[in-house]
């Protein structure tokens, strides 16, 4: 089935550790998107990328980074920068067919970090 | 800048009730488009449509039909004879045909929480 991973479900870190989430795509999709989400809140974006090698800030990346190395692969690390890091991630793809705001993105199933 | 307000934060109807959920959006833009997702208690968000902004028509799909109006910036979204596995919280997204750096950029509005009562 293809789709979109995340993992783990959750995750806890302490203050001033870096932590890497994952996220994996087998839908040969172009773009992928790491989003942030806290209660009662929309989705706000922290890095997207859409091409391999290449990736762009989004809203909010101050204390995240992320790498593309491959297409199906897109990392985000939570970095002790990050002053106020637990939340919901939610990473995103895109086929990024025909281009510009368009595109449909897909969403996997969420990491909620939790700092102790 | 594009915007998007779903002013009902939290609401709650009984089962086979219809619902109205409310987005009103703002853009510069004449090309964009307009989302709607669920998120169901898991926390995944699930695709339900997109429109873009040149497609007025109303869009039924099963219980869910969506109204897209220009004139008055509006995209809501309609749930008949709610079922409790409605119950989720509902996001409605815009993206511009272009935004410069923050090109494919969705903007999402806060959410609305719709409980259905058995």
């Amino acid at each position: 089935d293809g789709g979109i991973t995340q993992s783990p479900k959750y995750l806890f870190r302490k203050e001033g550790q870096n932590v890497t989430l994952s996220c994996e795509q087998n839908l040969n999709h172009d773009a992928m998107y790491w989003y942030r989400q806290d209660p009662g809140q929309g989705l706000r974006l922290i890095y997207y990328s859409q091409i391999v090698n290449d990736f762009q800030k989004g809203d909010i990346a101050e204390g995240y980074s992320v790498s593309r190395e491959k297409k199906e692969s897109f990392p985000l690390t939570v970095t002790s920068a990050q002053k106020n890091p637990t939340a919901f991630y939610l990473c995103a793809s895109s086929p990024l067919g025909s281009g510009g705001g368009s595109d449909t993105q897909y969403f996997g199933p969420g990491t909620r970090l939790t700092v102790l | 800048a594009q915007k998007v307000t779903q002013a009902q934060t939290e609401i709650s109807v009984v089962e086979k009730e219809d619902v109205t959920l409310d987005c009103v959006y703002e853009t510069r833009d004449t090309t964009y488009y307009l989302f709607w997702y669920k998120q169901p208690p898991s926390g995944e968000l699930v695709f339900l449509i997109r429109r873009n902004s040149f497609d007025e028509q109303n869009e039924i799909s099963g219980r869910y039909s969506w109204n897209f109006q220009k004139s008055t910036s509006s995209f809501n979204f309609t749930i008949t004879a709610s079922q409790v596995v409605d119950s989720a919280v509902y996001f409605c997204a815009l993206s511009e045909a272009y935004s410069g750096a923050g090109s494919y950029q969705l903007t999402f509005g806060k959410g609305t929480k719709l409980s259905v009562i058995p």
